[in-house]
């Protein structure tokens, strides 16, 4: 089963404004964790939410998680050009040992 | 901060070719993965590797694909027989393991810059 589907697939925001991705995933978690992809480079890890947590907190990054509705959200506040990326979320899998990520949200941010 | 390393960073390869890409996962880590992004599409887990052997793999890792650690630095991922469709970023990535902690799927992964796969 897939896991860790975002959307918007793409988003283009000005800088200052709030960006708001969603992700929905299928089963039971351990744990839901936000990536970051600048282009042509690898994965950053944003931040980590744990299955009995429903709101995180790291700088500008906000993550909200809803383990009934299965899914998880990420705000990034006043937002900046260099906050230009992918960005994924990724799960742990039906086997509770390897991730699953989704296929991200293009995050465009226009001086 | 300590980086996991990945070469090359571009390797272009004929079909049929065997092609060995090599990461150096963070020193203090134990257990270490390959994930495959064909252009434009999802990261897409291939394998993960703990005390020198396979943990678990997915439907992508057939028997063309190997990995070993050779060493007590590198990793490698080695196709053996290339394909068209081979072609993509692979990426290396590890994971800290504290001990007592059982479930390190609660541990972020650190990802190396990846190596483009380019099969002609």
């Amino acid at each position: 089963s897939q896991q860790g589907e975002e959307d918007p697939q793409a988003l283009s925001i000005q800088e200052g404004e709030n960006a708001t991705m969603n992700c929905s995933y299928k089963t039971s978690i351990n744990n839901l964790q936000w990536y970051r992809q600048n282009s042509g480079r690898g994965l950053v890890h944003l931040i980590l939410i744990r299955s009995n947590e429903r709101e995180k907190h790291s700088g500008r990054l906000r993550v909200t998680l809803d383990t009934s509705k299965k899914s998880s959200s990420l705000l990034i506040t006043a937002s900046r050009a260099a906050d230009t990326a992918s960005y994924f979320c990724a799960t742990v899998d039906n086997y509770g040992q390897n991730f699953v990520f989704g296929p991200g949200t293009r995050l465009s941010v226009l001086p | 901060e300590p980086e996991v390393t990945q070469t090359p960073s571009h390797q272009v390869t004929q079909m049929g070719q065997e092609v060995i890409l090599r990461c150096v996962p963070i020193s203090n880590h134990l257990y270490f993965y390959w994930y495959r992004q064909i252009l434009g599409q999802k990261v897409e887990f291939l394998v993960s590797f703990y005390n020198n052997e396979i943990s678990e793999k997915s439907e992508i890792f057939d028997d063309q694909f190997s990995v070993e650690r050779p060493d007590g630095s590198n990793f490698t991922l080695k196709i053996r027989s290339t394909k068209l469709e081979d072609s993509a970023m692979y990426f290396c990535a590890s994971t800290r393991h504290e001990p007592g902690q059982g479930d390190y799927s609660n541990q972020p992964q650190h990802f190396g810059d990846g190596t483009r796969l380019s099969i002609l």
